[in-house]
């Protein structure tokens, strides 16, 4: 089976800006998390979905929103890009809602803001 | 509400000594526990977790880790370092009342010297 996958791998945009990443979990896996991952502030949740509807949601803007289709895909936006914007985002997906599933990450995009 | 403690932020052993990472955690309701291991510019990748049943959790590459209810704790060891067990470690606690969302540790660097 293919791993989670994460498009683009690289990113880099200008402040103000919007972007938009692209998470395809693993096939048949129907949960899908995000995270935030950066040097000062590590790995922060960003949000949950699975079966296309949002179940949690973690302390960031509201510039930054998801969705998920009805393939399982997901992504999340960003708008009005700021400075402290630039990290690591990491997908992660699960087969079930369970919690106790294991999480399977993908490789992350990494955006830089400039 | 849910938090992870890694003590030490790095460790250095050397090669063929015992590896232990420590994490501690807090939580108002049962802890589901994990560990995830991350090379550089990669994802994240299960170690090992702890869901119910047995508090010894055995996982792959020779890593195991112990849940202690009395002492809040999940540390991480392996017997024998490796080279390749160099790589960043990090600690993650989830519960029931939180779909699709782990609390991650800070992390710990570990070097392995030859």
């Amino acid at each position: 089976k293919a791993g989670v996958t994460q498009t683009p791998r690289y990113l880099i945009k200008t402040r103000g800006q919007q972007v938009t990443l692209s998470c395809s979990p693993i096939s048949g896996h129907r949960s899908v998390s995000w995270y935030q991952q950066t040097p000062g502030q590590g790995l922060q949740f960003l949000f949950e979905y699975f079966s296309e509807t949002q179940r949690n949601k973690g302390n960031f803007p509201g510039r930054f929103s998801g969705r998920q289709f009805s393939n399982s895909r997901s992504e999340m936006n960003v708008s009005t890009l700021e400075l402290g914007d630039s990290a690591l985002y990491l997908c992660a997906s699960s087969a079930s809602e369970r919690v106790t599933d294991t999480q399977y990450f993908g490789p992350g995009t990494r955006l830089t803001v400039l | 509400a849910q938090s992870v403690t890694q003590l030490g932020s790095h460790v250095s052993v050397s090669e063929g000594a015992l590896v232990l990472l420590r994490c501690n955690y807090s939580s108002s309701v049962p802890p589901y526990l994990f560990w995830y291991v991350q090379y550089p510019n990669q994802g994240l990748q299960l170690l090992l977790k702890y869901t119910t049943g047995a508090t010894l959790v055995k996982g792959i590459n020779g890593f195991e880790a112990e849940f202690k209810k009395s002492e809040t704790s999940f540390h991480l060891t392996k017997p024998s370092a490796h080279m390749s067990d160099a790589a960043e470690y990090f600690c993650a606690v989830t519960t029931n009342t939180n779909a699709g969302k782990s609390t991650f540790g800070d992390g710990t660097t570990l070097t392995v010297k030859p």
